[in-house]
């Protein structure tokens, strides 16, 4: 089993639609979570990081069961800008250190 | 915010020959980086933990004999792709912790492509 697993994708959505991103992870002991954003041939960006009481950022919902391992992210009102691959990210310790990546899903908003 | 930049942005190199890339943190001090790679269509993998003053610890399946980490400062880690193949092919990316929280600041990648 992958360590953190994502929606195999790609999404095609119509702008203005609402998306929503899952991802699980595996250990249990993981101690922060985030949704990073990479455009093509280029670095991951942070989006957001998640917290268990659950956190919102203009069009961008995060969410994070510990109990289900589980975490999500929403996007209300989808621009065309918003097309990207949204990454599902794991630090497993608590040294600001390794990050383990899900392997992306990737969203593509149509006019 | 916080800068990190690498070097080269890419680079086309012939099978057998070395190459190294170089990761700076521009307005902080990093005594711990990490290298990333990823293949296309594919996420990023860790490949190894860099550590200033110290040796760089690999992730299982990693050759640390021909992947080669050196963290020379508190501002510079360099990996060192040795005789590289076809198959080395990839985007390689650092990052170093830093910032409010767990964030990480990410380089802007080097691609690599062994003809």
């Amino acid at each position: 089993r992958k360590e953190v697993e994502q929606d195999p994708g790609p999404f095609n959505v119509p702008e203005g639609a609402t998306v929503a991103f899952n991802c699980t992870y595996s250990n249990s002991a993981s101690q922060s979570f985030f949704w990073y954003r990479q455009d093509c041939r280029k670095e991951p960006k942070l989006l957001m990081s998640v917290y268990s009481s659950g956190n919102e950022d203009g069009r961008f919902t995060a969410q994070l069961n510990r109990a289900s391992q589980y975490i999500s992210l929403l996007i209300r009102d989808s621009k065309l800008s918003d097309s990207a691959t949204y990454l599902c990210v794991v630090n497993i310790d608590n040294q600001g250190g390794k990050l383990i990546f899900g392997q992306g899903t990737e969203l593509s908003v149509k006019p | 915010g916080a800068v990190v930049s690498q070097h080269p942005s890419w680079v086309i190199c012939k099978s057998g020959t070395s190459v190294k890339i170089e990761c700076r943190s521009l307005d902080f001090q990093a005594t711990t980086m990490f290298w990333y790679r990823q293949f296309p269509k594919q996420s990023l993998m860790l490949m190894a933990t860099s550590n200033e003053g110290s040796k760089a610890t690999y992730e299982q399946g990693v050759e640390k004999d021909k992947f080669l980490i050196n963290h020379a400062s508190l501002t510079l880690s360099t990996l060192t792709v040795t005789s590289a193949h076809p198959e080395d092919s990839s985007f390689y990316i650092c990052s170093a912790p830093g910032g409010p929280g767990d964030e990480q600041y990410f380089g802007p990648g080097t691609r690599l492509t062994v003809t």
